[in-house]
């Protein structure tokens, strides 16, 4: 474990449900981050937050909806999904002004059928 | 101009032997560059840094050479073992610490043979 916790790690849903992927941490980091992992393409950062404010939203579309009530919690929303949003997604945290680096989740593998 | 291009896709290397990743940049605000490994079923893990003011950095088996005028820096795995396999990422932000945006390249999948 990395100290970076994500649930479910496998998760398959309809075009039609309402799920959420949760992250959580305990390294006293108070950044944290969504990304998008594809195959055959870089990650994709969707969004940030720091200090438990969404300091970045990288145009990613309404049916993606983050929620971080506190520190160490992340979620991420989803409704609606079309199939082309199937893909790894990753939660990461960091602390502000380090220089020590991301911690990665293990990520939750979305299927949308 | 926040694109990180890496090279190559593929890497195939006999056990022993050298790997080398490559990434070049646009940005020349971008002032931290990591490398990441991931496994599969992981997430990435962080294996190395570097920020420009320095040519080189190793630890261990793996260094990182900068090139800043030709923006452009390279992963090295010395001695390369087949528990390396892997894929690679190098990234690269703006601000010099890990807070922020990390702008990451395509990945490198990386296969050590026995």
């Amino acid at each position: 474990e990395t100290g970076v916790t994500q649930t479910p790690r496998h998760l398959v849903m309809g075009m039609t449900n309402k799920k959420s992927l949760k992250c959580e941490q305990h390294l006293g980091h108070n950044a944290m981050y969504w990304y998008k992992q594809s195959a055959k393409k870089p990650l994709e950062l969707m969004f940030v937050y720091s200090l438990e404010e969404r300091v970045e939203n990288n145009s990613v579309p309404s049916r993606f909806s983050p929620e971080c009530p506190n520190s160490s919690h992340l979620f991420l929303h989803l409704h609606t999904l079309q199939p082309e949003d199937s893909a790894l997604y990753l939660c990461a945290s960091s602390l502000q002004g380090a220089v020590s680096g991301y911690t990665f989740g293990s990520g939750t593998r979305l299927t949308v059928v | 101009q926040q694109q990180v291009k890496q090279s190559p896709q593929s890497l195939i290397v006999q056990k022993g032997g050298i790997s080398i990743i490559n990434c070049a940049y646009e940005n020349t605000a971008f002032d931290y560059f990591p490398w990441y490994q991931q496994f599969p079923g992981k997430g990435p893990a962080l294996l190395i840094a570097i920020r420009p003011d320095v040519s080189e950095k190793k630890e261990g088996r793996f260094t990182i050479s900068f090139n800043k005028s030709a923006k452009q820096f390279s992963l090295h795995i010395m001695d390369s073992q087949p528990g390396d396999s892997a894929t690679y990422f190098c990234a690269a932000s703006v601000g010099g610490t890990s807070y922020g945006k990390l702008t990451f390249g395509q990945g490198t999948i990386l296969t050590v043979h026995p």
